[in-house]
């Protein structure tokens, strides 16, 4: 079974700092990993996705990363504005069981003003 | 938006109700899928489906019962819930099951009394 962590579970930081959140993941053959923000109440909005071929990917302040020999993935953000504050969550696919997503239980992180 | 939508956006029922949850996406995708996200839990899978057929049903109790018209609504028809059945329910969709990119809906948030 995969089992998916992420850690800090809650983060709470001043605007303008540079942030790294970490996933990590059991089961090292896995298919992608998906990072997605989830603001309170709300469906999830996918942010980044990493093939198990590639090493990181890159949207405006985002950057994840991805080593699937290690089971590690990270997701930096740069200059943390308050629009930020929701929670992220990781989720991977395995190649195993294509269709399913399995998921951490977030980091909460909070930037304030 | 993500075009994923769901309806409604808030649900009470009691024990005895029936009710049912609608998805709805308009992204020409053939996987759709339910997920449970249960207060300090991680979200679960509860159902995928691939070109209108279900192809995992991860254990989910017969209380719960998937319905896919065609490849742009996926309904979840509820009866006899129990409170701990509350949470809230988010459909998704992907291009396929093999090209996991998930766009999720907004969600429905589910109270059982």
């Amino acid at each position: 079974k995969q089992e998916v962590t992420q850690i800090p579970a809650a983060l709470s930081v001043p605007e303008g700092e540079n942030l790294v959140l970490n996933c990590s993941f059991t089961d090292s053959a896995i298919y992608n990993l998906q990072w997605f923000r989830q603001d309170p109440g709300k469906g999830l909005t996918s942010l980044l996705l990493i093939q198990s071929s590639q090493r990181e990917q890159t949207s405006g302040r985002l950057n994840a990363s991805l080593d699937k020999s290690s089971g590690r993935s990270t997701l930096y953000i740069a200059a943390s504005q308050p629009g930020d504050s929701a929670t992220y969550l990781c989720a991977v696919e395995r190649g195993s069981t294509l269709g399913r997503l399995y998921f951490g239980r977030g980091t909460q992180l909070t930037v304030w003003p | 938006e993500t075009g994923v939508t769901q309806t409604p956006r808030h649900l009470v029922m009691g024990m005895t109700n029936k009710k049912s949850l609608k998805c709805e996406q308009h992204l020409g995708h053939n996987a759709m899928y339910w997920y449970k996200q249960s207060a300090k839990k991680p979200l679960e899978l509860m159902f995928v489906y691939s070109l209108e057929e279900r192809v995992e049903n991860n254990s989910v109790p017969s209380r719960f019962s998937p319905e896919c018209p065609n490849s742009s609504h996926l309904f979840l028809h509820l009866h006899t819930l129990q409170p701990e059945d509350s949470a809230l329910y988010l459909c998704a969709s992907s291009q396929d099951i093999q090209t996991l990119e998930a766009f999720f809906g907004q969600g429905t948030r589910l109270t059982v009394v």
